[in-house]
């Protein structure tokens, strides 16, 4: 069963420097790979996803997530915080084995502080 | 292009009460999914829908909660009667492809 961990519960990084965000997943077969993002009181936003291709995937807000195989890992990351990026991000791999459902990880938040 | 519409934003019930919520999709997409979002976890799927058929609602729990897209565009889910543990966001999703792209859900608390 496909599967995706996000060991920190918090990251905590100083706005202009650089974030890093991690998941790990578990799948059979090719990994479909996505990052969400998600404000107070708002709906999930779709930040990046990998299916195929380049390891590093570029996505909205200045963000990207360098997909590893051999670790299977899939971590978001952002050369520069703002403090506008403290929010709730979760990964998620797409199950390939029914309905394509996402299973989601149990999210990070992310704290930038000035 | 307008993004997945739900309504309503907040609903504060009783226990043993129903409710029901309202998704509209991004037009054109075909797949529309209800996911439920606990306090601190990430969302689970309870049902998804291909057009008006039923592809997986295998997490649903069958015996309190209903869900119809009828003419395979807007969808409603519903519970009858809700419980303590119903207390979560709700949210709908729609994709056309791969990729998912949420409304920005309903806030549900049950007293």
């Amino acid at each position: 069963a496909q599967s995706v961990a996000q060991p920190e519960d918090q990251v905590n990084v100083a706005e202009g420097n650089p974030l890093t965000v991690k998941c790990t997943y578990s799948v059979s077969g090719n990994p479909y790979l996505f990052w969400y993002v998600q404000y107070p009181n708002r709906g999930l936003q779709f930040l990046l996803k990998y299916i195929t291709g380049d390891n590093l995937v570029k996505g909205s807000y200045g963000f990207e997530a360098e997909f590893n195989k051999s670790q299977t890992s899939f971590h978001l990351k952002k050369p520069s915080a703002l403090v506008s990026d403290s929010a709730l991000y979760f990964c998620a791999v797409r199950d390939a084995d029914s309905s394509y459902k996402l299973i989601f990880g149990s999210g990070t938040r992310l704290l930038v502080r000035p | 292009e307008a993004g997945v519409a739900q309504s309503p934003r907040y609903k504060i019930i009783e226990k043993r009460q129903s409710v029901a919520f309202w998704c509209n999709p991004i037009s054109g997409h075909a797949t529309l999914y209800w996911y439920q979002q606990i306090l601190g976890q990430g969302p689970k799927l309870l049902i998804q829908f291909q057009n008006n058929g039923v592809v997986d609602d295998s997490q649903l729990p069958k015996d309190r909660f209903s869900a119809e897209r009828l003419k395979g565009v807007d969808s409603t889910l519903k519970i009858q009667p809700a419980k303590l543990e119903d207390s979560a966001v709700y949210l709908c999703a729609s994709s056309s492809a791969v990729s998912q792209y949420f409304g920005a859900g309903t806030r549900l608390s049950v007293l």
